[in-house]
């Protein structure tokens, strides 16, 4: 169960587009359309943004989109908002166990 | 309005052992895979243990397997975590989550767990 490689940080300015990958092996990302991504502002609980790699339950943003290639997958937000400023998490299943990314910090320039 | 609520965090010596619990209110809660969730200060998330809607799959960690034990009562709506032989690097907050195509929709707001002499 090794965890998910994110980059541990991200930036870009309101308005513009950012996206966060979310990198894994052949026994999760790539072996299953279970890939799901966190919203987390600072003492707060965890919010899903992303489910099944590119649907977003009812409430989420369309500038808030998912999709997967190989054992990549990746998260991208567009015109981006002061309020997107958060820390993002991917996860994935990996065969009755889950396993998360490290998270990686969106900053709003 | 679903609702998850946890309970049972505290400061725990080394080696000892702590019962966590998690209300769940405003869904049918025996329709639904539950998880539990950790996140150590000011770390990332980690995946703990996940129960199968009646209880007959668990599902573990690497790093809690042999030592925590997930459950349910679903005529109480209540999910569980009983953590033993706790270690230091247990130390966080414990969150309990609903499922939903394996994706972790409705989160608690956590209970923390401090496990230190």
């Amino acid at each position: 169960q090794s965890a998910l490689t994110q980059p541990p940080s991200a930036s870009g300015s309101p308005g513009q587009s950012v996206t966060i990958s979310c990198t894994g092996t052949s026994s999760d990302v790539g072996g299953y359309n279970y890939v799901s991504w966190y919203q987390q502002h600072p003492g707060k609980a965890p919010k899903l943004m992303i489910y099944e790699v590119s649907k977003r339950p009812s409430g989420v943003p369309d500038r808030f989109s998912g999709s997967k290639s190989g054992n990549t997958a990746s998260l991208s937000v567009s015109g981006l908002q002061a309020e997107d400023e958060a820390d993002y998490y991917c996860s994935s299943y990996a065969g009755s166990t889950v396993v998360f990314g490290g998270g990686t910090k969106l900053t709003v320039l | 309005e679903v609702q998850l609520v946890e309970s049972g965090g505290g400061l725990v010596q080394p080696g000892g052992s702590l019962r966590l619990s998690c209300a769940a209110s405003g869904f049918t809660f025996s329709s639904n895979w539950m998880s539990w969730v950790r996140q150590a200060p000011g770390k990332g998330l980690e995946w703990v243990a996940k129960i199968k809607e009646d209880g007959s799959e668990k599902y573990y960690g690497d790093s809690v397997k042999g030592r925590f034990t997930i459950s349910r009562d679903n005529a109480k709506n209540s999910l569980y975590l009983q953590m033993n032989s706790l270690r230091a690097e247990d130390t966080a907050v414990y969150y309990c989550a609903r499922e939903v195509a394996v994706a972790s929709d409705y989160w608690g707001q956590g209970t923390l767990v401090t496990v230190s002499s």
